[in-house]
């Protein structure tokens, strides 16, 4: 099974920050590789999608890159409502899996 | 728009069962496999395995496969995840999640509210 890991685990930033968030697959997945939002007491929202395309209604300060093995999610400008736990997930075959997840917080 | 509703929180003795359902709406329900993720307290997320509801098939993560048993009811748009043989670490929040919505039937674009399932004696 594909292992992906995260980094790092938790951040502390200030609104307006540019944050990066990584994930590395265990071995190529191409470019099928999925990021998620979660806040507390909700549901994972789907944010990128194929590593570098923005689901609708996803703000564009959201983006992601890479393929192979490494890949990044950046937040431009960090915005109050972006505070939450991210997780990096591999689409390219079953089983799925999901990273670690990062947690953004408030500094 | 679409959604999916799952049943209620449940608390279960070790040894149980349990059955969430997830009802769709706003899509064609036998046009995407639906697939269930839980979430233990604090912890991170796992898939679990997939239904195509339009033929009834499944595909189960591994540590399931002895479990888990995925169905449907295309007539009420409705699936439902039954694990049996409750163990106290089975306590997570489940999740119904709609895939294929994207480039990948791995892409999980609409989710469930999650229904809480607690093990306990």
């Amino acid at each position: 099974d594909i292992q992906m890991t995260q980094s790092p685990s938790s951040l502390s930033a200030s609104v307006g920050d540019r944050v990066t968030i990584t994930c590395r697959a265990s071995q190529s997945i191409s470019s099928y590789l999925n990021w998620y939002q979660q806040k507390p007491g909700r549901a994972p929202k789907l944010l990128i999608y194929a590593a570098s395309s923005l689901q609708s209604g996803v703000p564009s300060r959201f983006s992601g890159s890479g393929s192979g093995t490494d890949f990044t999610l950046t937040i431009s400008s960090l915005q109050p409502e972006d505070f939450a736990t991210y997780y990096c997930q591999h689409s390219y075959r079953t089983p799925p899996a999901f990273g670690g997840g990062t947690k953004v917080e408030i500094k | 728009q679409v959604q999916l509703v799952q049943s209620g929180a449940e608390v279960k003795k070790p040894g149980a069962s349990v059955k969430v359902s997830c009802k769709a709406s706003g899509y064609t329900f036998t046009g995407y496999y639906l697939h269930w993720v839980r979430q233990a307290p604090g912890q991170g997320l796992e898939w679990m395995g997939w239904i195509n509801p339009n033929s009834g098939g499944t595909n189960y993560a591994q540590k399931f496969q002895d479990r888990v048993t995925m169905t449907r009811d295309t007539s009420i748009s409705t699936g439902y995840m039954e694990v049996s043989r409750l163990r106290y670490d089975d306590t997570a929040v489940y999740y119904c999640a709609r895939g294929g919505g994207s480039s990948s039937e791995y892409d999980f674009d609409y989710w469930g509210q999650g229904t809480l399932v607690t093990v306990s004696s």
